[in-house]
């Protein structure tokens, strides 16, 4: 079985551009969460959707958004990309949302110049 | 506050035990987990604990939970090079609605020695 699955795995922005990074979940999860992870630290939550339903959001600023569709995958957006947004995307899979099990993708690595 | 220490080195010999601790800071949380990075990779789960439990064996790996101290312990039996890499202890938060978020410790780098 496909585990959680990510893309793009490597990506080079400028500052001011967005970015779109998406997510597909393990086979029949239907939670989505989202994860930075900059060099040195532990990941920091992001944003978690359950049902295609926003159901938690991080402390970040309005220029993170993201969706989850009808196939439970999922994408992640970043307007106005700033140095600092230069790190580690991580992307959970769960069945349920309240804990549990919790695989994560691969990543995709952002860096802004 | 939402915080969860682990110290961030340890070195080991290959064959030996490896005892990687973390405290954590909310009773209430309901699971509480290991995950381990290797450079360039993502976080690959390796066990959890749900909160009524003291403790949990799988294989080499054997994790404590102390719910009074709030302290989480992950031990690795027998081990390998190939165990060398970046391991994260997280707890599960609970926000409203049944729903939570992971906060993760800043990582402990376990070092191999052959």
């Amino acid at each position: 079985d496909a585990g959680v699955t990510q893309s793009p795995t490597h990506l080079i922005k400028t500052r001011g551009q967005h970015v779109t990074l998406r997510c597909s979940p393990i086979s029949g999860h239907k939670s989505v969460s989202w994860y930075q992870q900059v060099l040195g630290q532990g990941p920091q939550f992001i944003f978690q959707y359950y049902e295609k339903e926003e159901r938690g959001r991080g402390n970040f600023p309005d220029r993170f958004s993201a969706r989850q569709f009808p196939n439970y995958s999922s994408e992640l957006n970043v307007n106005a990309l700033l140095l600092g947004d230069s790190a580690l995307y991580l992307c959970a899979s769960s069945l349920g949302s309240a804990g549990g099990e919790l695989f994560f993708g691969e990543g995709s690595r952002l860096t802004v110049l | 506050g939402e915080d969860v220490e682990q110290s961030l080195f340890l070195s080991v010999r290959e064959g030996d035990s490896s005892v990687i601790n973390c405290t954590y800071t909310d009773s209430s949380s309901t699971y509480l987990y290991w995950y381990k990075q290797e450079p360039g990779a993502g976080l690959q789960l390796l066990t959890y604990i749900f909160s009524n439990m003291d403790m949990k064996q799988d294989q080499r790996l054997t994790v404590l939970l102390n719910k009074k101290d709030k302290h989480l312990s992950l031990r690795i039996a027998d081990t390998q090079t190939g165990d060398s890499a970046i391991y994260f202890c997280a707890e599960f938060l609970s926000l409203s609605g049944n729903t939570g978020k992971l906060i993760f410790g800043q990582g402990t780098t376990l070092q191999v020695k052959p």
